[in-house]
């Protein structure tokens, strides 16, 4: 089993382009999210999804699009890349009945210039 | 969602105890505490959570006071690979209510 896997694991983005992050998961968990990390910071939750077709709004969300058409896919749309999101982008899956223990992926670094 | 405040770093030399202590006063009834650990370009990683009193897994031990308003994670004997941040986090995932990573305790294990 892979866990919970990310692509591309590095991004280099001209302000303005657009662009998604891929995230992909084989534990069968219904919940899944998003978080950025600015260097030096915690993370923090942009949107995450309680199941297929379900998303809901995280505390950054603004400039980031999601969908959830299938258990196992969580991509994430950057709409119109700022340098202000520059970051490192986790994907996380955890299981409800565990719903404590979240499973992270090795992240993607994002850079916009 | 109960505010967690913990040390922003913390020094420690190889088979030493250490022991990072959050304090949660705003804590909630049916609220839980969970510890993890990320090292440097991953993401982070469950450590171990508790309720009440002492939890204890391969990993880590957790202690809870009975008022709950605090919360230590001991690492029992630190090796050079314990160097990490640690997060800890308050929440009732069961409400809806989503865990939130503060700054984190940043430990270094020096040899």
């Amino acid at each position: 089993n892979a866990g919970v896997t990310q692509t591309p694991k590095f991004q280099v983005l001209k302000t303005g382009q657009s662009m998604t992050l891929q995230c992909a998961q084989d534990m069968n968990h219904e919940y899944m999210s998003w978080y950025r990390q600015d260097p030096g910071m915690g993370l923090r939750l942009i949107h995450y999804s309680v199941g297929a077709g379900i998303t809901d709004q995280g505390e950054v969300p603004n400039g980031y699009n999601v969908s959830r058409s299938t258990t196992e896919d969580f991509p994430l749309r950057l709409l119109s890349a700022a340098p202000s999101q520059t970051s490192v982008y986790f994907c996380a899956t955890w299981d409800r009945q565990d719903a404590y223990e979240q499973y992270f992926g090795p992240g993607t670094r994002l850079t916009v210039t | 969602l109960a505010k967690t405040t913990q040390p922003i770093s913390m020094d420690s030399y190889e088979g030493q105890e250490v022991n990072i202590t959050c304090s949660h006063n705003n804590i909630a009834t049916n609220d839980y505490i969970t510890w993890y650990q990320q090292f440097p370009s991953q993401g982070p990683r469950f450590i171990i959570q508790g309720y009440k009193t002492k939890v204890t897994n391969e990993v880590a031990s957790l202690f809870i006071p009975a008022d709950r308003k605090s919360s230590t994670l001991s690492l029992p004997r630190v090796s050079l690979s314990d160097t990490a941040v640690y997060y800890c986090l308050v929440g009732d995932i069961a409400a809806g209510n989503k865990l939130t990573f503060g700054g984190g305790t940043r430990v270094l294990v020096k040899p």
